[in-house]
């Protein structure tokens, strides 16, 4: 696609149901990168795949997080048992090569009741 | 771990030009990037340094130096709509990934 697209864009919850986002990178983009921005903070890294792989996961606050890209292109992230502390503003974003532009998308924004 | 520091805020004039600065401590560093966060939008990526020196790309200019640990965005000709928060990026590299960390970012105002 054009650019990276984010779905939902915004989610309110319960605490305690599980919840997923879902991001769509750049088609080209091998990499892609979850993270959590709190307001006025930075992009907080969570956890980032190389096309299916994920070499790394130790943004992850806790097992209630998990992310999945099983072919490479779309990519989730899911919330398990949420709580409160976890409403914030998901972002992914997609790169043509690690650690260089990374390009963002719009982000959902959730909200933990 | 790694750290990032960033001055909270900068105010400047309209036209006008301005230095956001950016000292990190890292191990594994491999490049510094800027992104740039209008209220409400996505961050959009500005530049990147991998090697000391100076990196131009139209009114905005970014400079790294590694062995002080130090980088910072110039913006010349500063705009209303330059408006915005700043983030300075480190990529370290870490058993073959390289791992984004952001600073907490500056909110950049320009007055008319």
């Amino acid at each position: 696609g054009a650019g990276v697209s984010q779905s939902p864009r915004y989610k309110v919850t319960k605490r305690g149901q599980d919840v997923t986002l879902r991001c769509d990178p750049i088609s080209s983009h091998a990499t892609l990168y979850w993270y959590q921005q709190a307001l006025g903070q930075g992009p907080e890294f969570l956890t980032y795949f190389n096309y299916e792989a994920q070499p790394d996961k130790s943004g992850l606050p806790s097992d209630r997080f998990s992310a999945e890209r099983p072919e490479g292109s779309i990519s989730t992230l899911t919330i398990q048992r949420t709580e409160q502390r976890d409403s914030a503003m998901y972002r992914c974003a997609s790169s043509h090569r690690q650690g260089v532009e990374q390009f963002f998308g719009p982000g959902t924004r959730l909200t933990v009741l | 771990g790694q750290s990032l520091e960033q001055p909270s805020e900068v105010t400047a004039v309209e036209g006008a030009i301005v230095q956001m600065n950016c000292t990190y401590q890292t191990s594994g560093f491999y490049g510094l990037s800027w992104y740039q966060q209008h209220d409400g939008g996505a961050p959009t990526f500005l530049s990147y340094n991998a090697l000391d020196g100076l990196e131009e790309t139209g009114r905005f200019s970014s400079f790294l130096s590694r062995s002080d640990s130090y980088g910072y965005l110039l913006l010349q000709e500063l705009q209303m709509k330059d408006s915005a928060s700043y983030f300075c990026a480190v990529s370290v590299s870490s058993g073959g990934s390289y791992i984004p960390t952001f600073g907490r970012g500056t909110s950049l105002i320009v007055h008319p």
